[in-house]
């Protein structure tokens, strides 16, 4: 059964540095989406990134970017020049098969930046 | 402006009294989705729409009911709440899908408690 892992329950880091958050994933379809969500404390969902499983270069967007291993079956997001307002909840999730709408999230991490 | 519009925010009610949460795009979306969100589990998917008249369970849709008669409203129906209930409840919208995956838009939660 498809399954997403996030091993990290929380993480620390300091401001103006990289930090990456672990996503693994379980699946037996070879067409599949990769997503990166921000959860602040006022709650919203934000989408970040986006890897599709046929993708051959590493998704990127401004400070985040995804480090895509298929092999291995993980998508680690990679948040550099850390920022005191990327404090938050983060989710990966995935979509399979690509076409449709069912998606499976992970359990989160909490990322907290201190100055 | 886009967006994902549920109702209500907060709700307190009681066992066995039947509840509906509606949820609103006016995005044209074709694809919507309900989740809920408790601490230590991430989302998990209680029903998802790809079309009017379509829907399809999740991971969690015991106690739930759902209808899509119109592109645009997919309600959330709890006939007869239980504790177990209690929970943060997100609508999330998308277009259909294709290769280039698009993101759900998420409505800003429902915080429903069941006493």
């Amino acid at each position: 059964a498809q399954k997403i892992t996030q091993t990290q329950p929380g993480m620390f880091v300091q401001e103006k540095e990289a930090v990456t958050l672990d996503c693994t994933y379980d699946t037996s379809d070879q067409s599949y989406g990769l997503f990166w969500y921000k959860q602040p404390s006022s709650g919203e969902m934000i989408f970040l990134i986006y890897q599709g499983s046929y993708d051959e270069q590493n998704a990127t967007e401004g400070r985040y970017s995804l480090n895509f291993q298929k092999a291995r079956k993980s998508a680690n997001l990679v948040i550099s020049a850390s920022q005191l307002g990327d404090s938050a909840m983060y989710f990966c999730a995935m979509r399979e098969p690509y076409n449709t709408d069912k998606l499976i999230f992970g359990t989160g991490t909490r990322l907290q930046v201190f100055p | 402006e886009a967006q994902v519009t549920q109702n209500p925010r907060y709700l307190i009610t009681v066992t066995g009294k039947k509840l509906t949460v509606t949820c609103s795009q006016n995005m044209n979306h074709e694809y919507m989705s309900w989740y809920r969100q408790d601490p230590g589990l991430g989302l998990r998917q209680i029903y998802y729409s790809m079309n009017v008249e379509v829907t399809d369970k999740g991971d969690v849709p015991e106690g739930y009911k759902v209808s899509r008669k119109e592109k645009r409203n997919f309600p959330l129906i709890l006939e007869s709440p239980s504790p177990n209930q209690t929970s943060l409840y997100f609508c999330a919208s998308s277009p259909k899908q294709g290769y280039s995956n698009q993101p759900q838009h998420f409505g800003d939660g429902t915080r429903l408690s069941i006493l």
